[in-house]
């Protein structure tokens, strides 16, 4: 069975902190996304990266995805109160039914003003 | 991508009953997916529905519990069966984009079951 180790599980920070968010396998993903997640609300995608070492910036986030594409990371620069949520990876198995993602356990990030 | 209409977003429900959840997508879809999930915790796969067939469950799901009807490409209920205080959760459906699109989320059912 592929896990999707995702650390840290909770996160509490004040505005204008850096984070960073790890998703860390033993196994290979073709793609790996990342979602956030509000309160009453869905998981919203936020990126998608596919190609092993991939970088894609989304303006204060920044994701990467591993050479070997086992792990994935999101970094937040200068966090805001705005960034608060549940933070999502999933990965989606580089074999067998690709349509089935593999769930990281959430990061709940709290960043206080 | 996909736009999901999910209802009820939430209800308080009595031990024993049954509450049916519905998802009405935008466009055709041949998968749509139910999860579960606790609060602030990651989201747990109930089954897959395909249109015209039975729906997968995954392991520890089962049919008589949550039975999943899939009439059309556009729509699909989850029914929670003879609910107890244990199936207090929020329930999610889901739809598969295209390659980089992701999957699109309802909004959610936050049930809680007294």
């Amino acid at each position: 069975t592929q896990l999707l180790e995702q650390s840290p599980q909770f996160l509490s920070i004040q505005e204008g902190e850096n984070l960073t968010v790890y998703c860390n396998s033993s196994s290979v993903f073709s793609s790996l996304q990342w979602y956030r997640q509000e309160p009453g609300e869905g998981p919203v995608l936020l990126v998608t990266v596919v190609t092993g070492g991939e970088v894609k910036k989304l303006k204060r986030l920044t994701f990467q995805f591993g050479d070997a594409r086992k792990d994935s990371s999101l970094h937040i620069t200068a966090a805001q109160p705005g960034d608060t949520g549940l933070y999502l990876c999933a990965g989606v198995p580089n074999a067998g039914n690709n349509r089935k993602l593999i769930w990281g356990l959430g990061t709940s990030l709290a960043v206080n003003p | 991508s996909a736009v999901i209409s999910q209802k009820p977003s939430r209800d308080i429900c009595q031990r024993g009953t049954s509450l049916t959840i519905q998802c009405q997508v935008d466009s055709q879809v041949t998968m749509m997916f139910w999860y579960r999930q606790q609060p602030g915790q990651s989201l747990t796969l109930i089954a897959t529905a395909n249109q015209g067939s039975e729906a997968t469950y995954e392991s520890g799901f089962v049919i008589d519990k949550f039975p999943i009807s899939r009439p059309n490409l556009t729509f699909s209920t989850l029914t929670v069966s003879n609910m107890s205080p244990e199936d207090s959760s929020i329930y999610l459906c889901s739809v598969a984009g295209q390659g980089r699109y992701g999957y699109t989320f309802g909004s959610g059912t936050r049930l809680t079951v007294v």
